[in-house]
């Protein structure tokens, strides 16, 4: 049980195309993270929102678009991708201000054509 | 800056081997150290951690001790599943910063029957 739940699971778009993943979490948490897993390639830590605001941004193209509507809900918003921007993009959260753990969601498999 | 350097896999192991999985850090202070596993077609899942020196962390027979002096933080498991088949992340949280969780670039465990 993950508590951190991804949706779609699997997602497949043009480059002209727009989507958005959505990322739920379910632990009371007041901070959520996007993630980009690229094959061969460490964890790259896209975006993070603690208490609705975001104070992290690490250099992402425009073409995402993080969205924190509420603290149990994170979207990342998708447009005019590149093949390269296909990655397994994975959500967190965490509690806390210390060096709290973060949980993670099973991720969105993406795939740019 | 920080950093995590893990051993390269992949990893090949009969059942009822021996595990170690290596992991050095380079940061500033004292950060909490985790490992994190991810298993085919899944996110990320805390496996254990430690946040100070000299801590042993453990869970599912894995034990990773905390070791400033040589600043690392291996994996060890006294005998594997085919079920531990998966790929170990070892991350690091700085002092005060829970929200940069830097990861190493992962190591794919394979255990045989």
């Amino acid at each position: 049980e993950t508590g951190v739940t991804q949706t779609p699971r699997h997602l497949v778009m043009g480059m002209t195309n727009k989507k958005s993943l959505k990322c739920e979490q379910h632990l009371g948490h007041n901070a959520m993270y996007w993630y980009k897993q690229s094959a061969k390639k460490p964890l790259e830590l896209m975006f993070v929102y603690s208490l609705e605001e975001r104070v992290e941004n690490n250099s992402v193209p425009s073409r995402f678009s993080p969205e924190c509507p509420n603290s149990s809900h994170l979207f990342l918003h998708l447009h005019t991708l590149q093949p390269e921007d296909s990655a397994l993009y994975l959500c967190a959260s965490s509690q806390g201000q210390n060096q709290e753990t973060q949980y993670f969601g099973p991720g969105t498999r993406l795939l740019v054509l | 800056g920080d950093s995590v350097t893990q051993m390269e896999g992949p990893v090949t192991l009969s059942e009822e081997a021996f595990l170690t999985i290596n992991c050095t850090y380079t940061a500033t202070g004292y950060p909490s150290l985790f490992w994190y596993v991810q298993y085919p077609g899944e996110g990320l899942q805390l496996l254990l951690k430690a946040t100070k020196a000299d801590d042993k962390g453990s869970n599912k027979g894995f034990e990773a001790t905390y070791r400033k002096e040589t600043t690392s933080f291996h994996l060890e498991k006294g005998s594997v599943q085919v079920s531990d088949s998966a790929v170990y992340f070892c991350a690091l949280s700085p002092s005060g910063s829970a929200r940069q969780l830097t990861f190493g670039s992962g190591t794919q465990l394979t255990v045989l029957p």
